[in-house]
This record gives C-alpha cells, structure tokens and sequence, in this order.
C-alpha cells in the first residue's frame, strides 16, 4: 500500500521567505509524485507533478520541488512567499496499480505575514 | 464544459435523509474518481470509473454510498440514511487517457455535505 506523510499541519512564514515543505511517500513501484494546492472553498489544483523524468521539477506559481529516492522524499520549495501562496498543500502519490488513484497526506496549511 | 462542475456546492441533510451528488467531468475524460475530504483532512479515495464501468469502490465506507455513471459521462454519488459522520466535502476529479499514473487529475470545487 502507498502512503504519504506531510511534516507540519501548519507552517508560517513572512513574505518573501522561503516556503519549504516537507512530503515523505512509501511506495512499492517508483512513484508518481503530485503536489495540489487548495484556496478556501476551491477543489484542488495541480502545482507541479514527477513521472520519472528529471528529478528537479518546475511547477505554476514558482514553486519547484526534488525528488530524491534515497529519502523518499519529495519537498515543495519556492524561494519567496508572496501573499497569494497561503493556501493549503497537498502532496499526493499516484497508484499506478489501480487505476491512477491518489493518495493524499493530510495537507499543511500555509499562512504568510506581511 | 471549461472544468469539472460539481453540484450542489453546499448541501444540509438531516440525519436519516438519502442525498445524491453530482459530478460532470471534462468532456471526453474517461477516468472519474470520487474523493470524501473531512474537515483539516486531506482527500481520500472513495471510487473510480473508467467509461461507465466501476473499477475501484474499495473506498466507499459502507453500504450507504453508492456510485454510478451510467452512461460514461456524468456521475452521481448517493449516500442512504445520511449519519453525522458523513460531513465532509465530496470531490470529484477526471482525467484523459494517459500512461497510468501520469495523467493529470481535474478536480471540481466540491460539494460540502453538512449532516444535521
């Protein structure tokens, strides 16, 4: 079974900064890796995804992230805030096996001061 | 249409009532997922359908939720004898044939199911 832990329910950080958040999959296959972002009251949005291409992968909105097999990781960073960015994140794994179902972890919710 | 539409956005069940939810993907995808996200939850998987056909319902949490779609194109979730538990936003996705796994899945905003 796949899985996804997602390190702090909460993260703040001043605009500017840089937003890093932390996402850690267990998968028997290589993974297909999603990060979704969701505005209050919105469904979700695909910011950047993995399919075993290059493990530096750009996504909308600055936001890049890395994969690295050896952690199982799979980190969302963008190097400035801005107000806009306080959301909720969500990284996802794709189950290859079934279909293409993801599975989420339970999201870490961005707040950015000004 | 543009996106998944999802209707209705809000809905309010007195426990005990039948609700039915409706998703209609983007045309020509023929993946449909339902997902059920609590509150400060992320989403979790609850059925998928490719064309008309339920492949996956290993998610539905009981014999109260039922899914169809009967025709490949729109779907309906329904959930019988709704109890408190159920209260969660409800989200639809689709996605186009692809390599499987990379497909990009198209989420609708929702619909928020509040059980009274």
């Amino acid at each position: 079974a796949q899985s996804v832990t997602q390190l702090g329910s909460h993260v703040s950080v001043s605009e500017g900064a840089l937003v890093l958040l932390r996402c850690n999959y267990s998968s028997s296959v290589p993974p297909y890796l999603f990060w979704y972002v969701q505005y209050p009251n919105q469904g979700l949005q695909l910011l950047l995804k993995y399919t075993s291409a290059a493990t530096l992968v750009k996504g909308i909105n600055g936001f890049e992230a890395e994969f690295k097999k050896s952690e199982t990781s799979f980190h969302l960073t963008k190097p400035s805030a801005h107000m806009s960015d306080a959301a909720e994140y969500f990284c996802a794994v794709s189950d290859r096996a079934a279909g293409n179902k993801l599975t989420f972890g339970g999201g870490t919710r961005v707040l950015v001061k000004p | 249409g543009a996106g998944v539409s999802q209707s209705p956005r809000y809905k309010v069940a007195k426990r005990g009532q039948d609700v039915a939810l409706r998703c209609d993907p983007i045309s020509g995808h023929v993946s449909l997922f339902w997902y059920q996200q609590a509150l400060g939850q992320g989403p979790e998987f609850l059925t998928y359908f490719q064309n008309e056909a339920q492949l996956d319902k290993s998610g539905l949490p009981s014999d109260r939720f039922f899914a169809e779609r009967p025709e490949g194109s729109v779907s309906t979730l329904k959930i019988q004898r709704t109890q408190q538990e159920d209260s969660a936003v409800y989200l639809c996705a689709s996605s186009s044939p692809g390599e499987r796994g990379n497909t990009e899945a198209f989420f609708g905003q929702g619909t928020r199911l509040t059980v009274v």
